[in-house]
């Protein structure tokens, strides 16, 4: 079993539509969670770190589910700037200091 | 800070010759990592260092690969020998810590293609 798992998509959202998403960890004692932005043919870079009781930055906020062990990303009024794959992040102590990847969830927001 | 460094940005080569992949982490990070990433596998962490010592290589494929950081600004990721299979985007990234919410800054990749 994947130790971070997430559903590749394609999401496919016109221009000030909400998109969430959802990715699902294996380690119930993992502490730390992220979620990275990638554009096409560049590296990942960090959007927003994760916290228990959950964190907003504009338009994107982020949920911590220890219970269901689920992390979801959520944007509201999308713009086309925000066409990336996001990658979720995960990583503890119990997972060895690794800081494991999703393989990513593709949006593309359309005009 | 330049970020991370990474060289060359573009390799190709042909099967069988042996390919160096180099790094430069932010200074005063102590840690660093290798990830390969192919649309099949995702990301890959393939070993990770703390203070210029390799902490956990069990993410590297097989042999023909082997990692090395001489010192705090350096290290290099070496595949010998190389093999259509290996074709990838290799990415380095460096750390404050691992343990917490700290940030991972990855340097722009090399894309290997092994013909």
């Amino acid at each position: 079993r994947k130790e971070v798992e997430q559903d590749p998509g394609p999401f496919n959202v016109p221009e000030g539509a909400t998109v969430a998403f959802n990715c699902t960890y294996s380690n119930s004692a993992s502490q730390s969670f992220f979620w990275y932005r990638q554009d096409c043919r560049k590296e990942p870079k960090l959007l927003m770190s994760v916290y228990s009781s959950g964190n907003e930055d504009g338009r994107f906020t982020a949920q911590l589910n220890r219970a269901s062990q689920y992390i979801s990303l959520l944007i509201r009024d999308s713009k086309l700037s925000d066409s990336a794959t996001y990658l979720c992040v995960v990583n503890g102590p119990d997972t060895g200091n690794q800081f494991y990847f999703g393989t990513g969830t593709s949006l593309t927001v359309i005009p | 800070d330049a970020g991370v460094i990474q060289s060359p940005r573009h390799e190709v080569t042909e099967m069988g010759q042996e390919v160096t992949l180099r790094c430069k982490p932010i200074s005063g990070h102590d840690y660093l990592f290798w990830y390969r990433q192919t649309m099949m596998r995702g990301l890959e962490l393939l070993i990770y260092f703390n203070n210029n010592v390799p902490i956990d290589d069990s993410g590297m494929p097989e042999d023909r690969f082997s990692a090395k950081m001489p010192n705090a600004s350096f290290s290099t990721l070496k595949i010998q020998p190389s093999e259509p299979r290996d074709s990838a985007v290799y990415f380095c990234a460096s750390s404050l810590g691992v343990k917490g919410p700290y940030e991972q800054y990855f340097g722009p990749g090399t894309r290997l293609t092994v013909t």
